[in-house]
């Protein structure tokens, strides 16, 4: 079952605007991460932010946690056509694995 | 360092028969992960082996299985293939157990078509 929520479902920008994506997860957690994908290929690694964080930065990607309304955040400023891609959100489950969610599908036109 | 490589990345099967899928990890890498991703039902949470263990099992039937060499190799195996099992297959590798570790490092995927 998955453990995460993203929403959108889907999002579409133009290019230099902002992006955000919303994560909501169920059960108490260690850590949430985001990963990106590709059309079809592997995910790749974004960021990771402890249960005892509530911002992280990485180039130009921010995530946020508030672990008191079980949700995440991610916003990639100044988005670029490159970024174009799935974005999920990821989070231990208590049980030692990593659940996903469904992702939200980003479209950054040029 | 190699990254984690999935083979064969595309395969086509018909009802009925069964496959095997392979995972070679990041070197040191000690737990390796499955996943199924569909259209409908995302990415689902097959199992997880750490040093030759399966350490966790998502919600599958008994038709899935895998299992963890001492190289820290994995394979998964699907038994009397159905149609709904058509789907990419993504494993994970990390050098720990869990998500606790940290991140999950995936490799291309196994893009398998049941016909």
């Amino acid at each position: 079952s998955q453990q995460g929520e993203e929403d959108p479902q889907a999002l579409s920008i133009q290019e230099g605007e902002n992006a955000t994506m919303n994560c909501s997860y169920k059960t108490s957690i260690n850590n949430l991460q985001w990963y990106r994908q590709n059309s079809g290929r592997g995910l790749v690694h974004l960021i990771l932010i402890r249960s005892n964080e509530r911002e992280k930065h990485s180039g130009r990607l921010r995530v946020t946690l508030d672990t008191s309304k079980k949700s995440s955040s991610l916003l990639i400023t100044a988005s670029r056509a490159a970024d174009t891609a799935s974005y999920f959100c990821a989070t231990d489950g208590g049980n030692n694995d990593m659940r996903f969610g469904a992702g939200t599908r980003l479209t950054v036109k040029p | 360092k190699a990254g984690v490589t999935q083979t064969p990345r595309y395969l086509i099967k018909t009802r009925g028969q069964q496959v095997t899928l392979s995972c070679s990890p990041i070197s040191g890498h000690r737990s390796v992960s499955w996943y199924q991703q569909t259209p409908g039902q995302g990415l689902q949470f097959l199992f997880e082996y750490f040093s030759e263990t399966q350490r966790n099992k998502g919600n599958f039937p008994g038709r899935f299985s895998g299992r963890q060499f001492s190289n820290s190799r994995s394979e998964m195996n699907v038994s009397t293939l159905e149609l709904g099992d058509s789907a990419l297959y993504l494993c994970a590798s990390s050098l720990l157990a869990g998500g606790r570790t940290g991140e999950l490092f995936f490799g291309e995927g196994s893009r398998l078509t049941v016909l």
